[in-house]
């Protein structure tokens, strides 16, 4: 089966700007999770989409949102970019009731 | 919510030594703990992961061990290897409902290989 994949890989905004990043699934899983990754923070949950509904949500301001469509595929979009939003987004998907989250190769967004 | 602290923070050691990571993680509802291992400029990958009714758990060269009472649970790799560096992260979920939940990450452990 093909991976997670993710596009853009790369991204150069101006703050105050909106990006939208998008994440296919592994074929066959429903649920796709947005992790955003910094040098400073780590490894951070942004939000769950399942069936198209948000299931569970980070820590992060309503300018971070997201949407999953009915074959699974997801965005996710950041309004009013700022400088800290500079980070390597990924996706990550899993079966239904199944733990494991396999990640995509991320989007390198870099806000200037 | 979920608080995940991993040590150390680097550790470098021989080729063909042990090298073991450990986390600790604050909530007593979490009951699945993967460790992924990240290579420069890669995606997170999934290496082993446990859940909370085993108590150990082997794939060849690395095993992770799970105390729920302590909550810590952490990753052996044996006879390590160059091709081991990398940094490697823990992390637990937090279920909720039918979901395993979101994934709180520890810091990240850069381990080093010499040959």
């Amino acid at each position: 089966k093909a991976g997670v994949t993710q596009t853009p890989r790369y991204l150069i905004k101006t703050r105050g700007q909106q990006v939208t990043l998008s994440c296919s699934p592994i074929s066959g899983h429903r649920s796709v999770s947005w992790y955003q990754q910094t040098p400073g923070q780590g490894l951070q949950f942004l939000f769950e989409y399942f069936s198209e509904t948000q299931r569970n949500k980070g820590n992060f301001p309503g300018r971070f949102s997201g949407r999953q469509f009915s074959n699974s595929r997801s965005e996710m979009n950041v309004s009013t970019l700022e400088l800290g939003d500079s980070a390597l987004y990924l996706c990550a998907s899993s079966l239904e009731g199944r733990g494991e989250q396999y990640f995509g190769p991320g989007t390198r967004l870099t806000v200037t | 919510g979920e608080n995940v602290e991993q040590h150390p923070s680097t550790l470098s050691v021989q080729e063909g030594d042990s090298a073991v990571i450990k986390c600790t993680y604050s909530d007593s509802a979490s009951n699945y703990f993967p460790w992924y291992k990240q290579e420069l400029g890669k995606r997170p990958q999934l290496i082993i992961d446990i859940r909370s009714n085993v108590g150990e758990k082997k794939d060849q060269r690395i095993a992770v061990t799970l105390n729920k009472t302590a909550k810590h649970f952490s990753l052996h790799i044996t006879e390590t290897q160059p091709e081991d560096s990398a940094v490697y992260f823990c992390a637990a979920n937090q279920p909720g409902g039918t979901s395993y939940g979101k994934l709180t990450f520890g810091q990240g452990t850069i381990l080093t290989v010499h040959p």
